[in-house]
């Protein structure tokens, strides 16, 4: 069964530093999207991405965020200048909307980033 | 603003037994989908139940199952004959045509042997 990958699967970097996050979506599916989920909090939604560009975001997708699909596989979130709150599990996720503008969305396994 | 209430922060049930775990949301549309996700120590976010809000019919997925209430906004996820497996945060998620996918803050639940 096809399924979400996220690499790498554990990120430590200081703080300040640039990190890319990366994704690979279900192969058929047209909606991408990133979530955050600081240690024992709720899961945020930070930035949905349709047709190469992007449809949504949250309060929480500042400028330090980005997001990008170098190819046609691949979905990335950069943080240009990371802060210790970033620290987080970043979830992936991909959903395939060919009915409409609701379907199902299937997580990745998470990245966790941790800024020292 | 859509809201997702999980008011039971922890629960505990014996292998075997029958469990329910209560969820409420605050929403206007009439069109939405709700979701039961399952994060195990893993921290992996996985699917278990989904249900569109337009169908009467209580969703179900094997051991799963939910009760919607849609006049009542409650969507509670119903875990039959539990098993060691299923030990994890369950978390509630609405969404709709307008609303990315918002979470509740979860339950923790421990299937005891």
């Amino acid at each position: 069964e096809p399924e979400v990958t996220q690499t790498p699967s554990h990120q430590v970097t200081q703080m300040g530093q640039e990190v890319i996050l990366r994704c690979v979506p279900i192969s058929n599916h047209l909606y991408f999207y990133w979530y955050r989920q600081i240690l024992g909090q709720k899961v945020e939604f930070l930035v949905s991405f349709y047709n190469n560009e992007i449809s949504e975001k949250s309060e929480i997708f500042d400028d330090q965020f980005s997001v990008e699909r170098p190819d046609g596989s691949n979905f990335t979130l950069k943080i240009r200048s990371t802060k210790l709150e970033d620290s987080a599990m970043y979830f992936c996720a991909s959903a395939r909307l060919s009915g409409g503008p609701l379907d199902t969305q299937y997580f990745g396994p998470g990245t966790r980033l941790t800024v020292l | 603003a859509q809201t997702v209430t999980q008011s039971q922060p922890e629960m505990s049930v014996q292998e075997a037994e029958t469990v329910t775990l209560s969820c409420t949301y605050d929403t206007s549309e009439n069109n939405y989908y709700l979701f039961w996700y399952k994060q195990p120590p893993s921290r992996q976010m996985i699917l278990v139940i989904r249900q569109e809000a337009y169908k009467q019919q209580n969703a179900t997925e094997n051991r799963f199952s939910v009760n919607f209430q849609k006049a009542a906004k409650s969507f509670s996820l119903k875990i039959s004959d539990s098993q060691l497996g299923d030990t994890a945060m369950y978390f509630c998620a609405f969404m709709d045509r307008n609303t990315p996918l918002v979470f509740g803050k979860g339950t923790r639940l421990s299937v005891i042997a």
